[in-house]
């Protein structure tokens, strides 16, 4: 069985910039998740997806992050314009039964 | 938020020896789970327990959950050098299927 894709793997941007991350869950899998993790830290939910409903959002900061899951599969998590705080990984992961996820390798962004 | 705090924040020890790594939390959970992180890579659940469960086995891990007390401890037994990783707690905060994660221990096994 295949994991969880993400992709890219690393990105390296300026402040202000512009960026997106894409995850491809396990198939079959109806709730997705993106995750923040800042070095040194436990990753944090930003954003619950259950097929392409938002079930929890209540801490992505809307103003500059945006995510979608179109046909309720794959999902784009966006940044627009990045902070130096946004430099951490960002983590994908999907879950079949309840409270069991699986996790993607993560993409982790540097913002100079 | 963060609802778990692991402890310690970092662990070295060496191969053979067993590790312990503690966790506390804040409100009423229905379960408890460990996951494990590889430097650089994406987390691995390893066990979960259940609020009514005391104690699980898996493998060379035991955990055990005090609701009391809340608080969690995972126990490896016999490590080994590829047990050196980042270990967390999660609990799903209110019973939701949110998970809340803590900063994590810092697992060094030497060879």
């Amino acid at each position: 069985e295949a994991g969880v894709a993400q992709s890219p793997r690393y990105k390296i941007i300026e402040k202000r910039q512009s960026v997106a991350f894409w995850c491809n869950p396990i198939s079959g899998h109806a709730t997705l998740y993106w995750y923040q993790q800042i070095l040194g830290q436990g990753p944090k939910l930003l954003i619950q997806f259950q097929n392409n409903g938002v079930v929890d959002d209540s801490q992505l900061p809307k103003d500059r992050f945006s995510a979608e899951r179109l046909k309720g599969v794959d999902s784009t998590l966006k940044i627009q314009p990045a902070k130096l705080e946004d430099s951490a990984v960002y983590l994908c992961a999907s879950s079949l039964a309840r409270y069991e996820q699986y996790f993607g390798p993560g993409t982790r962004l540097t913002v100079t | 938020s963060q609802q778990g705090e692991e402890d310690p924040q970092a662990l070295s020890i060496q191969e053979g020896e067993n590790a312990t790594m503690n966790c506390s939390y804040k409100t009423s959970i229905n379960n408890l789970q460990w996951y494990r992180q590889n430097s650089g890579r994406g987390l691995v659940h390893l066990i979960l327990i259940r609020s009514n469960e005391r104690e699980k086995h898996s493998g060379r891990l035991r955990v055990t959950l005090d609701t009391s007390k809340k608080s969690s401890s995972l126990l490896i037994t016999a490590s080994r050098a590829a047990d050196t990783a980042s270990y967390f707690c999660a609990t799903d905060e209110g019973g939701s299927e949110k998970l809340v994660f803590g900063k994590g221990t810092k697992l060094t096994v030497n060879p």
